[in-house]
């Protein structure tokens, strides 16, 4: 049985460096979903796709911020000019189409930045 | 003030004990309701899955929703140590198409 997968699990890095991503879906979930949880916090929506399309981006979504999903499959999210205020983890979630079960999540990157 | 509330605690039970979690949220189009388990360093593990109001029981866990208060409960019996987690609400107004709008999140601990 293959959940949501992530990689990195953690990752380190310099203020103004740039970072990606990387979330493997449940195979055959058609949503994906990037959240944000800051600790002692709820995830906060980021943005979602439907295939490769992609539905919704929250305001939360900077400029620097970019997510892509080429081929309908896998995600990546790109951190441009990270900032100590993008130390969080983020999470990706996937579901079948729209109306048939909830999301389900993988175990997140954790985003540390010195 | 945010859409969903939910007291992060922490909540100290004796093993055994039934656990009673609960959220509140402000908006009405909210329909269908989730609780969430997250362990330390982990990603939130779905529980159950609620659409409107009424009560859904899994095993040891039930989920109640009241629409007309804007208030949904989990109930945990018999509660564990391994129980000892963060919970999580969350709620969508939409199919589970749309975002999830999460509550702070609940820490309990059950001690043995």
């Amino acid at each position: 049985d293959t959940g949501v997968s992530q990689d990195p699990r953690h990752k380190i890095t310099k203020r103004g460096q740039n970072v990606t991503f990387r979330c493997d879906p449940i195979s055959e979930h058609n949503r994906l979903y990037w959240y944000r949880q800051t600790l002692g916090q709820g995830p906060e929506f980021l943005t979602y796709f439907q295939n490769e399309a992609q539905l919704e981006k929250s305001r939360l979504l900077s400029d620097r911020f970019s997510a892509e999903r080429p081929k309908g499959s896998f995600s990546t999210l790109e951190i441009q000019r990270t900032e100590q205020g993008d130390s969080a983890m983020y999470l990706c979630a996937s579901s079948l189409g729209p109306t048939e079960g909830p999301q389900h999540f993988g175990d997140g990157t954790r985003l540390s930045i010195l | 003030q945010k859409e969903v509330e939910q007291d992060p605690g922490p909540l100290s039970v004796p093993e055994g004990a039934i656990v009673s979690l609960n959220c509140t949220y402000s908006n009405s189009a909210f329909q269908y309701f989730m609780w969430y388990r997250q362990y330390s360093r982990k990603g939130p593990e779905l529980l159950m899955y609620t659409y409107s109001s009424g009560n859904k029981e899994d095993g040891r866990f039930t989920a109640q929703v009241d629409k007309s208060s804007k208030y949904i409960s989990l109930f945990i019996r018999d509660s564990q140590p391994s129980d000892s987690a963060t919970y999580l609400c969350a709620m969508s107004a939409q199919s589970n198409t749309g975002k999830l709008i999460f509550g702070q999140g609940t820490t309990l601990q059950v001690k043995p």
